[in-house]
């Protein structure tokens, strides 16, 4: 088992230009959280999704943010016309969803640079 | 809806000194709280969970019900301790709540 992954590591986008960032989750996991790290900053929390759907979008900005969880594929967390107020640190986390003992793991994030 | 706490962003501490990293959470119903670690530019990692009631690396938390509070504890600290600590909560219904973190440094 992989872990979780995010790609890319790093991107780099200049303002006005969409961002596109991919999570995987860990095998067996349907449940998947998106966060953003602002340098020295804690962890804020964009959206929760489930496999289709999209069960908690409340710290996501509801201009210019999306994100899906396809029943096949990666978790994208879109990005559209961005500004450089959205260079961060962007995590997932994926989890089974099974109640008590769950736990979440993280990926190593994708570090966007608006330029 | 449910929320944590982490009063301190900073916490700097000597080599040896004990620490403690508050926590406190608001929520209905029973929660599962964790304590995640992150070292500097890697991925957030678990460090313990109030269920397993289990030390890890020395450090302890010990789950408050009455007080709401879920506060990380180390009797010795290191310097590879140094650390950004996230409180975390997980309701019924899945969602993971994350507090702001607390930047943990100890100094030589």
């Amino acid at each position: 088992n992989a872990g979780v992954m995010q790609n890319p590591r790093h991107l780099v986008r200049r303002r006005g230009q969409e961002a596109r960032l991919r999570c995987s989750p860990m095998k067996g996991h349907s449940h998947v959280y998106w966060y953003r790290q602002l340098p020295e900053e804690g962890l804020k929390f964009m959206v929760y999704l489930q496999k289709e759907n999209i069960i908690d979008e409340s710290g996501m900005p509801k201009e210019r943010f999306s994100a899906e969880f396809p029943k096949e594929g990666p978790s994208i967390l879109r990005i559209q016309q961005v500004v450089r107020g959205d260079s961060a640190a962007y995590f997932c986390a994926s989890s089974t969803g099974a109640g008590m003992n769950t736990e979440a793991f993280f990926g190593q994030g994708t570090r966007l640079t608006v330029v | 809806a449910q929320r944590v706490t982490q009063p301190e962003k900073l916490l700097s501490v000597f080599k040896g000194a004990p620490v403690e990293l508050k926590c406190n959470y608001s929520y209905s119903g029973s929660p599962e709280l964790f304590w995640y670690v992150q070292y500097s530019r890697q991925r957030l990692q678990l460090l313990l969970r109030h269920i397993s009631r289990e030390s890890i690396k020395g450090f302890t938390a010990d789950l408050n019900k009455g007080e709401t509070s879920f506060h990380l504890k180390k009797p010795f600290a290191q310097e590879e301790d140094s650390a950004m600590y996230y409180c975390a909560l997980f309701n019924a219904g899945n969602m993971l709540t994350f507090g702001g973190g607390t930047r943990l440094m100890v100094k030589p």
